[in-house]
């Protein structure tokens, strides 16, 4: 299996109150990326980086910023959460860009009331 | 972008039986990936096959590119097997899209 974490696996936090999400990998792999898994929409790409300090947006990027000081990890972050941000993030990996395969971190459920 | 359908939703089947879910594109890819997430909500890689077929064990795969679908193939379902069964694709220029999944519930 692929070493990826993610922290915390479960949050509960309130509405208009600052969140982080962690993603730690140990593959050493390049690409990383942010994906929200919500009931009807399946998964949806919210960002992505392709190197230290190199991130880019993906298709529900609004909400959400993301940082990368160091290969290994990468953070997820919702300034002000929202109830429409409730959902099951997970982080993923890959050696290269879209071509290469994606192993997935084992997914943090947050909870927006 | 590209479109990705799979088939069926979803699926129930008895311990011992097989099955075939499939996996439609809209357009030519260069990633193609089958996931199952488990009751736990695991998602597990069972096969990067952007072209050909592979076998993993009572698992099996074929994507035929130049027509634009993908199959995975279960042979003597287990209980374990059980979850939701995930296709994902990427084109040259986009990201990695999923279906909706194939639900799948195996009884004993």
């Amino acid at each position: 299996d692929a070493g990826i974490t993610q922290s915390p696996r479960h949050k509960v936090t309130e509405t208009g109150t600052p969140v982080t999400l962690r993603c730690h990998q140990t593959e050493n792999h390049r690409y990383m990326y942010w994906y929200r898994q919500d009931p009807g929409h399946g998964l949806r790409l919210i960002h992505y980086s392709y190197g230290v300090k190199d991130t880019d947006k993906g298709e529900v990027s609004d909400g959400y910023s993301v940082s990368r000081s160091k290969t290994e990890d990468f953070l997820l972050t919702l300034e002000s959460a929202t109830s429409s941000q409730t959902s099951v993030y997970f982080c993923a990996i890959s050696d290269g860009g879209y071509s290469y395969e994606q192993y997935f971190g084992p997914g943090t459920r947050l909870t927006v009331t | 972008g590209i479109q990705v359908e799979q088939s069926p939703p979803d699926l129930i089947l008895q311990e011992g039986a097989n099955s075939t879910l499939r996996c439609n594109f809209s357009d030519s890819v260069n990633n193609l990936q089958w996931f199952h997430q488990n009751p736990w909500g695991q998602l597990i890689n069972l096969f990067y096959i952007p072209s050909g077929t592979k076998q993993n064990g009572r698992l099996s795969a074929t994507t035929v590119a130049t027509e634009r679908y993908s199959l995975l193939y279960i042979s003597s379902s287990q209980t374990t097997d059980s979850g939701v069964y995930f296709c994902a694709v990427s084109g040259n220029t986009g990201k990695l899209i999923f279906g909706q999944g194939t639900t799948l519930q195996v009884k004993p």
